[in-house]
Formats: structure tokens, sequence, C-alpha cells
């Protein structure tokens, strides 16, 4: 169980377009959906934390214009990168958690933007 | 501001042996620490994980050590397999349900 999947796995845009990553929690009901960045040999950057129906808070230095996040529903939540340029270009992984500190995470979606 | 760090970017192990992953946490109120084996391309996969009112907590093949005295955190694998090759990180629960993730060390088991 605590299945959490990434939709695209990996995806090439070009510059000035959006993309939209889908995180979906695939066997419960997630109260909490976080997305974090990851760079290259780096570790995982918290870029925002979302709950069902109510606006994302983005941590401190995150764009919410540019990193607009969606959570519409306890089991589906959704990250555009809007005109995205090629310092976007990363791993973006989202995690989903029903407990306090639970948190399951997908796959990730590695974004290039060319 | 606060953070959660290792002190080795990278270990090198052989197979059979154990092995030991360190990390520093900063916030001394920190409450829970969870253990991530990440590999390439993947999302982090729960190994273990410890509340502060316990110093030691231990899985199968893997025991996690906190030391508050000096926040310290670390890792043992023991019997170290091939298949436990990828970048470990230690990570620090926050309000809210946030983890604040250290920097990882990279292990790597040779046969």
């Amino acid at each position: 169980g605590a299945v959490v999947s990434q939709h695209p796995s990996w995806v090439i845009c070009k510059s000035g377009t959006s993309v939209k990553i889908e995180c979906r929690s695939l066997d419960f009901q997630a109260t909490t959906m976080f997305w974090y960045r990851q760079f290259p040999k780096q570790s995982l950057m918290l870029m925002a934390t979302s709950n069902e129906g109510s606006k994302a808070t983005y941590e401190q230095g995150v764009e919410k214009d540019k990193f607009l996040i969606n959570h519409a529903s306890l089991t589906l939540s959704t990250l555009t990168v809007t005109s995205a340029h090629p310092e976007d270009s990363s791993f973006y992984i989202c995690s989903a958690s029903r407990v306090s500190y639970e948190q399951y995470f997908g796959p990730g979606t590695r974004l290039t933007v060319t | 501001g606060e953070s959660v760090g290792l002190h080795l970017p990278t270990l090198s192990v052989q197979e059979g042996d154990n092995s030991i992953i360190n990390c520093a946490y900063s916030n001394s109120a920190s409450d829970y620490f969870i253990w991530y084996k990440q590999e390439s391309g993947k999302g982090p996969q729960f190994i273990i994980d410890i509340r502060s009112n316990m110093d030691k907590r231990q899985g199968q093949r893997v025991t996690v050590l906190l030391n508050k005295t000096v926040k310290h955190l670390s890792l043992q694998i023991a019997a170290t397999q091939p298949g436990d090759s990828a970048v470990y990180f230690c990570a620090e629960g926050q309000g809210g349900g946030k983890l604040i993730f250290g920097q990882g060390t990279e292990l790597s088991v040779k046969p």
C-alpha cells in the first residue's frame, strides 16, 4: 500500500512553454502533498506544501506564480511550471502524506527545458 | 537557517562489511528523524525512523542511532550488499509535517 505515482516520468519542453506534472496517491487519501526539486548530486529541496482544497504554502525563495500548485482532491496534486526556462530543468518529486511526517514519495519527473 | 547536514559525501565499502552513514542536525527542538535511500532516477524510499525520546532503533540489517547531546544521527547497515548502493539522506521533521533533507551520502558497495 501507500503508492504514489507521477506523470509524466520525464518531459522535454521548449523555453517559454508551461509544463504540468501530476502526483497521485493511488491507494490512500492524502491530506497533504509536498513538492520537492532536486538538482543533480544535490539534496531534495522542499518547494511547497499543499492541502486539499486550500492554497499551497510555498517555501521561501520559491516563486508561487511560476510554480502553480493545485490540490483538487485527496488523491491528486498538480505542479505547473509556467514559462519554463533552462534553469528550471530539474528532477521534481512529490510526496503524499496522511499523517504527520509520514510521506510517501513518487518516482519523480525529470524536466528538461531546451 | 536551520539545516541538516552530513559529514561524508561519499562512502565506499566492501561487500559484506558494515556501513556507517552520519548526519548532523542543528535544530535541537526536532523530535523526529528519518533515513531515506534514493536510487538513481527514483524517489526516496523510507528506511527507518526514530523519535527523539529514543537513542537507538533497529530494523532489518539497519540501525539508527540518535545522540541528542551532540545533535548527531547515524545509519548503520550490516553486511552491506551491492543492492545497498544508493544515496542516503537523513531528514528532520519540522512543523506542519514538513521534512528537511540533509545533503546526502553516496554509498558505493564494491563486490
